[in-house]
């Protein structure tokens, strides 16, 4: 989860296209797993969260696809909006701690 | 309704300074947070309290002080200010994430600028 070179990985996609952002988790042993959304001049905003125990979950609009075996967690946007724009952000947690670890943030850019 | 409201919302200061930030949230949690936001838009915990007792402190500079008078609320001090604490701090809180509440709120954030 550490940050990595000098400028934010970005994802520019059509308005009405379907996102997938994408995003590598360190620990092994985390077991929660949290997506946010943060727009510009404000807080991160919790979207979808999934348990170690379920590959996939789906909330409105968004899907997050969890593959333990890579370490690896993605959100899928369906139908993009101008008003996900954003930067999106993966954290994990492991079960017993207080500890979040957030990833490096993408920032998702919609274009019209 | 503010949930989570941290002030101010902006502080610029002279190096040396030292400086506070309050943080309060409404929504009856347990356990409260403090962020640190780079420039990079890295996020990175610095402290975690649960019902008022210090459970995550986070290789940050003895400069930082948090303190929590009630569940309520979490302010922090930060004393001697130096140039590379300039970033916006984020004031979380959630249910205790070991009773399974994890969904944490965030506050808007204090852009801190020091000179």
């Amino acid at each position: 989860g550490e940050s990595v070179g000098l400028h934010l990985p970005t994802l520019s996609v059509q308005e009405g296209d379907n996102s997938i952002i994408n995003c590598a988790y360190s620990n092994s042993a985390s077991d929660y797993f949290i997506w946010y959304k943060q727009e510009s001049g404000k807080g991160p905003q919790f979207i979808i969260d999934i348990r170690s125990n379920m590959d996939k979950r789906q909330g409105q609009r968004v899907t997050v696809l969890l593959n333990k075996t890579v370490k690896h967690l993605s959100l899928q946007i369906a139908a993009t909006q101008p008003g996900d724009s954003a930067v999106y952000f993966c954290a994990e947690r492991k079960s017993g701690t207080y500890k979040y670890i957030f990833g490096t943030g993408t920032r998702l850019k919609v274009l019209a | 309704d503010t949930a989570v409201s941290q002030t101010p919302k902006y502080l610029v200061t002279q190096m040396g300074n030292d400086k506070s930030i309050k943080c309060e949230q409404n929504l009856g949690h347990d356990t409260m947070y403090w962020y640190k936001q780079d420039s990079k838009k890295f996020l990175k915990i610095m402290f975690s309290y649960n019902n008022k007792e210090l459970i995550i402190n986070e290789t940050v500079p003895n400069r930082f002080s948090p303190k929590s008078p009630d569940k309520a609320h979490l302010n922090l001090h930060i004393n001697s200010l130096e140039l590379g604490d300039s970033a916006v701090y984020f004031c979380a809180s959630s249910q205790d994430p070991a009773g399974g509440g994890e969904t944490q709120y965030f506050g808007p954030g204090t852009r801190l600028l020091v000179l």
